[in-house]
């Protein structure tokens, strides 16, 4: 079964600098979909961005961007000018391939603070 | 964008009662669905996953005598907390598909669930 790691229970970073959150991930599959949510403090799940394990490039969404190691399995969010909006739980997630549907494994989540 | 409804956002009831949780999708027909539990500041548990037209899929360890999920219509996904107790206490949340081979990144804003 696909597992989830996330080794950070919570990170602070000061408002307009860069945080990286890590994640790493466990799966026997060649093809599959990582994701990172944020899930502010109204609990609404909201994607911030998503790859591809075919595509060597990383992705990219405005000030959030990925490094996506496949060989190491690691796939780590890099939030760039820090804003106090960004203050959430972020969750990792891998999109596995079921019978129905496409179900997602999520890791324990990492807190972020931001400070102004 | 595609909007997931769900129904309550927060239910207070008795021990021994039954509570209903309803996920509709908006837009968009889903014809898979899925239900979390979530409890505070951990992840998102996947209860089970629903099919339009078929018996829902349970994850090890969920109680389908429990946890009735019905999935009737292409819109409409409900789960059934039967004779709840304190103990089922927690944070809801429904995600949907458009169709068998998408990944769920529609969720819905999720139901706070006490039982006094």
């Amino acid at each position: 079964a696909q597992t989830v790691t996330q080794s950070q229970p919570e990170m602070s970073v000061q408002e307009a600098e860069t945080v990286t959150l890590s994640c790493t991930y466990d799966t026997s599959e060649s093809d599959y979909y990582l994701f990172w949510y944020k899930q502010p403090p109204s609990r609404q799940m909201i994607l911030v961005i998503r790859q591809e394990a075919y595509k060597q490039q990383n992705a990219t969404e405005n000030r959030f961007s990925v490094n996506f190691q496949k060989a190491a399995k690691s796939f780590s969010l890099k939030i760039s000018d820090s804003q106090l909006g960004d203050a959430a739980m972020y969750f990792c997630a891998y999109r596995t391939v079921m019978e129905y549907g496409n179900k997602l494994v999520f890791g324990a989540g990492t807190i972020l603070r931001v400070k102004s | 964008g595609a909007v997931v409804s769900q129904h309550p956002s927060w239910v207070i009831c008795k021990s021994g009662t039954s509570v209903k949780i309803e996920c509709r999708s908006l837009d968009f027909q889903a014809t898979t669905m899925f239900w979390y539990r979530q409890f505070p500041k951990q992840s998102l548990m996947l209860m089970a996953t629903s099919n339009e037209g078929s018996k829902a899929t349970y994850e090890q360890g969920v109680e389908k005598d429990k946890f009735l999920i019905n999935h009737a219509s292409l819109t409409l996904s409900t789960l059934t907390v039967t004779s709840a107790h304190p103990e089922d206490s927690s944070f809801y949340i429904c995600s949907a598909g458009r169709d068998r081979g998408e990944q769920p990144q529609h969720f819905g804003d999720g139901t706070r669930l006490s039982i006094l």
